[in-house]
């Protein structure tokens, strides 16, 4: 069966430093991989997906990147993080080479920067 | 720019009673309508799916109505019990790779 990992849980970082988190799946091959940041009230906001190792597309212009280094790892990273970096983020898994077909999330990781 | 509306924002029902949640979309090139349900401190857990070809889907106490005309789509929780309590997203998505786009939630509680 697929399992979707993502760490840590919590974290809290001060203003500028850097971030990176990361996210593993396994029991697939070749799955598509999203980050999506849930901020209260506002749902959940697609940050980046990418269908395969090295390819990476952005939905919004942020203080954020990611990349794909190998086949089932996803990593979310920031140089200098911001106030506004606060929030919960999750990382989603669904099978790669399908259209539409169900997406699995992570536990999360709430992130405060203060 | 809202692509999925859902409402009501938050939502109080009695034990058994039917719980009813609303979205409507606008982009017509979603073809896949999913509805998650999150507990606090976890990842959102998809609870069923639909897509534009049928009108109604049911899993267990859960039912989906579709309609593509309105392009509005609503989550039945039938039986409704505490442990459902929870909040609920719907979604949907165009072909391909590109990610869900999310209503802003549902806070439902069922009490007692």
């Amino acid at each position: 069966s697929q399992t979707i990992h993502q760490w840590p849980a919590t974290l809290v970082q001060p203003v500028g430093s850097p971030l990176s988190l990361e996210c593993t799946v396994e029991g697939t091959s070749n799955p598509n991989l999203y980050w999506y940041r849930q901020a209260a009230g506002r749902g959940l906001q697609l940050l980046f997906y990418s269908v395969g190792i090295g390819q990476i597309s952005s939905e919004v212009p942020q203080n954020l990147s990611a990349s794909r280094p190998q086949d089932r790892q996803f990593i979310l990273s920031s140089k200098k993080l911001l106030l506004s970096d606060s929030g919960f983020y999750l990382c989603a898994w669904s099978r790669g080479g399908h259209s539409n077909t169900e997406a699995f999330f992570g536990q999360g990781t709430r992130l405060t920067v203060v | 720019q809202q692509q999925v509306k859902q409402s009501p924002q938050s939502l109080i029902v009695q034990k058994g009673g039917i719980p009813i949640i609303n979205c409507a979309y606008e982009n017509t090139a979603f073809d896949y309508f999913p509805w998650y349900q999150q507990f606090p401190g976890k990842g959102p857990a998809l609870l069923i799916a639909i897509r534009p070809d049928v009108s109604e889907k049911k899993e267990g106490r859960f039912t989906i109505s579709f309609n593509k005309s309105a392009k509005q789509f609503s989550l039945h929780i039938m039986d409704s019990q505490p442990g459902d309590s929870a909040t609920y997203f719907c979604a949907a998505s165009r072909g391909g790779a590109d990610g869900l786009t999310f209503g802003k939630g549902t806070h439902l509680i069922i009490q007692p």
